[in-house]
């Protein structure tokens, strides 16, 4: 079954830590992997989008890594910020599959 | 340039209504894509369009949806009739090229049925 799990479910941090986000993966086949930010009541925004052959990708204070063989994705964000407090979203892309994770929770406390 | 434009924001109305949501893309996006947001199920693509023609429309729930595309600045998701399990929020995006572009989504469109 093509799914996509995310953990934590929901994360509290200090501003100023960085933290890890993790997503997991059983779609097959594998096109590509996105991060989204989505703030309450506003649509998703993209953070970075990875091909099976990209390991690493960075936007700003965001860095996705991207484990093809293990079929895991990191998202890591350094020096937090109240502003990152949202949700952030995995989704999967494969064939004609578009396979969206729960998302995780995120809320930076000053 | 504005972003993707969607109207209306919210939409509160009664079983058995039709209801038209509409999207306007980026200009000169030749993907456009309407999503589904709700609490239980997460964001679901539902169906998208390349140059105004829909490509996937696997992701509708029933024939009570449908989507069509005139032309390359606007497109309407339709409900008819409406029922209560359709209460979401319904968001557009847009693209320039398909799988590994960065899609665009718009503010949403907030959906009640009662």
């Amino acid at each position: 079954k093509n799914q996509v799990e995310q953990s934590p479910q929901s994360l509290i941090i200090l501003e100023g830590k960085n933290c890890t986000l993790q997503c997991n993966y059983t779609v097959s086949p594998f096109s590509n992997l996105r991060w989204y930010k989505q703030d309450t009541g506003r649509g998703p925004v993209s953070l970075t989008i990875m091909t099976f052959s990209e390991n690493t990708k960075s936007n700003g204070r965001y860095t996705a890594t991207l484990d093809a063989d293990t079929k895991q994705s990191s998202l890591h964000i350094t020096a937090s910020q109240l502003s990152d407090s949202a949700s952030y979203i995995c989704v999967v892309e494969g064939g004609f599959k578009t396979i969206f994770g729960a998302g995780t929770r995120l809320f930076v406390k000053a | 340039d504005a972003g993707v434009i969607q109207s209306p924001r919210h939409e509160v109305t009664e079983m058995g209504q039709e209801v038209t949501l509409r999207c306007k893309p980026i200009s000169g996006h030749d993907y456009l894509f309407w999503y589904r947001q709700t609490m239980m199920r997460g964001l679901e693509l539902l169906i998208y369009f390349n140059n105004n023609v829909p490509i996937d429309d696997s992701g509708m729930p029933e024939d009570r949806f449908s989507a069509k595309m005139p032309n390359a600045s606007f497109s309407t998701l339709k409900i008819q009739p409406s029922e209560p399990r359709d209460s979401a929020v319904y968001f557009c995006a847009s693209s320039l090229g398909p799988r590994t572009d960065t899609q665009y989504f718009g503010p949403g469109t907030r959906l009640t049925v009662l």
